[in-house]
């Protein structure tokens, strides 16, 4: 089955500073990446995903790139703040048709110290 | 619209007991998914369902059952509660296989 690799398990930067989150899968068949971002005490939100025929995707100070060949994709997000501190969870997924089955990273905790 | 709502938010049981977790979504969702987060393991889906009176296993689906008898709510059920089973459960739904998963606020069950 597919398997789905985060590093690093925990990072911290200054505010102000870029953070960068990468994962890795398995299964050349997968074709969604979402990202979630999971703030303490609560269910995770989706904040950006991409799909297999996209090289990168933007939202505002998020964005997300794929390389298929290489079976790797990160998170990226610039001018942090204090906000973003959270777990972010990486997944990819396959499927079509019927369900999609999704496979989880095992998260990165973000902290951006003021 | 309340989205994704689960009850109880947190749950103390003692080994052998049995309980039910209830997830409610109004956004008339078709596909439900109960998962279990547990640290360093990131989230696993225990069993799914893609329609009203349907239900399909996941990856860890052994000690629990579920029920889909109305279109906005899936049950997990416990019947026989053990050590293993404490951690934090958490019901998504989404509009069809390909479609963001929509996550509730998480159920925390410890079992003694």
């Amino acid at each position: 089955g597919e398997n789905v690799e985060q590093h690093p398990s925990t990072l911290s930067v200054q505010e102000g500073d870029s953070a960068v989150i990468k994962c890795t899968y398995s299964d050349s068949a997968s074709n969604y990446f979402p990202w979630y971002k999971q703030e303490l005490g609560k269910g995770p939100q989706l904040i950006i995903d991409i799909r297999s025929n996209v090289g990168e995707k933007k939202d505002q100070r998020i964005a997300v790139t794929l390389n298929k060949t290489a079976k790797h994709f990160s998170l990226h997000i610039t001018e942090t703040q204090p906000e973003d501190s959270a777990v972010y969870f990486c997944a990819a997924s396959m499927g079509s048709g019927g369900y999609q089955k999704v496979t989880f990273g095992t998260g990165t905790k973000l902290q951006v110290i003021p | 619209n309340a989205g994704v709502t689960q009850t109880p938010k947190f749950r103390v049981l003692k080994t052998g007991q049995s309980m039910t977790l209830l997830c409610a979504q109004d956004m008339n969702h078709e596909y439900m998914y109960w998962y279990r987060q547990d640290p360093g393991m990131g989230l696993r889906l225990i069993h799914y369902s893609v329609g009203e009176g349907t239900t399909a296993k996941g990856e860890v689906p052994d000690g629990y059952n579920v029920s889909r008898l109305k279109k906005q709510n899936f049950l997990l059920g416990l019947e026989s509660a053990a050590p293993s089973q404490t951690s934090v459960y958490f019901c998504a739904s989404s509009r069809g296989p390909r479609e963001t998963q929509y996550f509730g606020p998480g159920t925390r069950l410890l079992v003694l």
